[in-house]
């Protein structure tokens, strides 16, 4: 059973980077997209992106100039930064795998979540 | 973006009740619609993809149809674990897209 876990500061400043990094135990990180998704105060739900193990990226057009992910396959992690952070970045970020059900990819390991603040 | 709009938003509930939340998609989606289970302080769980296909480990009293733009998800027997909120997301179009949620409550 794979696990996913999230760590990286959980404070950061306005106009700052946000940085984050997903650490994959119990599986191989290798074949796989893994996306970065969070979740706001309100309890809405926005995919940010994913990294395929190879490197190949998908972005959230409204976040996308914003966003950089990336993938250390000899760690088995994978990484997001997301620069020019405001208060509406503040929320909980979940790492997760796209899982490989042939033409379907839905998201089937989650880690725990990261709350992320954003404040001076 | 692909909007998906999910009803009802409380959905008020009893241990086994048969209780079904709706999404619909703002266009046709074909069958990639999927569906989560949160409960506080967790992760999302998935329960189902590609609209009616069960994920392993979830239990069979959770079912899921539809196609194209309108979908639904089926608890037969509501048992106490349950009360939770259930999202739907639909992974046909970049950006994947999440409704906001229905939270199942104890009437």
């Amino acid at each position: 059973q794979v696990q996913l876990q999230e760590s990286g500061p959980g404070l950061v400043k306005p106009s700052e980077t946000l940085s984050l990094t997903c650490t994959v135990s119990g599986g191989s990180i290798s074949n796989y997209y893994w996306s970065w998704i969070r979740q706001s105060a309100n309890k809405q739900l926005e995919w940010i992106g994913r990294i395929f193990s190879s490197g190949n990226t998908n972005y959230n057009p409204s976040l996308k100039s914003r966003v950089t992910m990336s993938v250390d396959t000899s760690k088995n992690q994978f990484s997001l930064k997301m620069n020019s952070v405001t208060a509406a970045d503040t929320a909980v970020y979940y790492c997760a795998r796209d899982g490989d059900f042939g033409d379907y990819d839905p998201f089937d390991s989650w880690g725990q979540g990261t709350l992320v603040t954003v404040s001076s | 973006d692909i909007q998906l709009t999910q009803s009802p938003s409380s959905l008020p509930a009893s241990v086994g009740d048969r209780v079904t939340i709706t999404c619909r998609a703002s266009q046709s989606i074909y069958n990639y619609l999927n569906w989560y289970q949160q409960r506080p302080g967790k992760a999302p769980k998935l329960l189902l993809y590609a609209a009616s296909r069960l994920q392993s480990g979830v239990p069979s009293r959770f079912s899921g149809s539809g196609s194209g733009t309108d979908f639904t998800l089926t608890i037969s027997g509501l048992q106490p674990e349950d009360f939770a909120t259930y999202y739907c997301q639909q992974s046909f179009n970049n950006p994947w897209t999440f409704g906001r949620g229905t939270k199942v409550e104890i009437k």
